[in-house]
């Protein structure tokens, strides 16, 4: 079965602080992908990256990175220079290409970060 | 615009009395899904469509039913609607299961009293 833990419930920070949000995953599935989901305050959910299972490269894209490690199942994603815009929820979740499930998205818990000015 | 459309957003009704979300979608997607989303929880999908009249069970589909009669449209039913239901519910879709990424509605937020 599969599962998405994001042991981080909250994070607070102070502006320009750097911050990384944890996700570890459970799959028994080779081929998987994995994402990430920011929850701003006003509650619509944006897509924000997509990893296969294949693709091990840590990926940039502006203030934020993610590094994915096969080797501890995790895909942790870091916020440089974070800012008060960055308070949101953000998710992790995890797609099976196999799953009985229909490949359904697993999500974590969620971590709620607040960036304070 | 391509986009996911829940109705309503908001919504109070009383236990017991059935009630319809409607979802729907303009991206020509065959997978589509509802999640419901609880604090501590994350979300949690209830039910979920790969095409047409194809639809099963997610994780938490106790006292929901849903329909998928067109490829654009997948409604959830409440049809006893109970307190242990407030919560806020996310249609979403897929251009395909797997490695796709899901766009979503804007929510509903259901409260049953």
């Amino acid at each position: 079965a599969q599962k998405v833990t994001q042991a981080q419930t909250e994070i607070s920070v102070v502006e320009k602080e750097d911050v990384t949000l944890d996700c570890v995953y459970e799959t028994r599935d080779t081929t998987y992908y994995l994402f990430w989901y920011k929850q701003p305050p006003s509650g619509e959910l944006v897509f924000l990256i997509r990893r296969n299972s294949f693709d091990e490269q840590n990926e940039i894209s502006g203030r934020y990175s993610w590094n994915f490690q096969k080797s501890t199942s995790s895909f942790n994603f870091t916020i440089t220079a974070s800012q008060v815009v960055d308070s949101a929820v953000y998710f992790c979740a995890l797609s099976e290409a196999r799953s009985t499930k229909g490949s359904r998205l697993t999500f974590g818990e969620g971590t709620q970060l607040t960036v304070n000015p | 615009e391509a986009q996911v459309t829940q109705n309503p957003r908001y919504l109070i009704t009383v236990t017991g009395k059935k009630l319809t979300v409607t979802c729907s979608q303009n991206m020509n997607h065959e997978y589509m899904s509802w999640y419901r989303q609880d604090p501590g929880l994350g979300l949690r999908q209830i039910y979920y469509s790969m095409n047409v009249e194809v639809t099963d069970k997610g994780d938490v589909p106790e006292g929901y039913k849903v329909s998928r009669k067109e490829k654009r449209n997948f409604p959830l039913i409440l049809e006893s609607p109970s307190p242990n239901q407030t919560s806020l519910y996310f249609c979403a879709s897929r251009f395909r299961a797997g490695g796709f990424e899901a766009f979503f509605g804007q929510g509903t937020r259901l409260t049953v009293v």
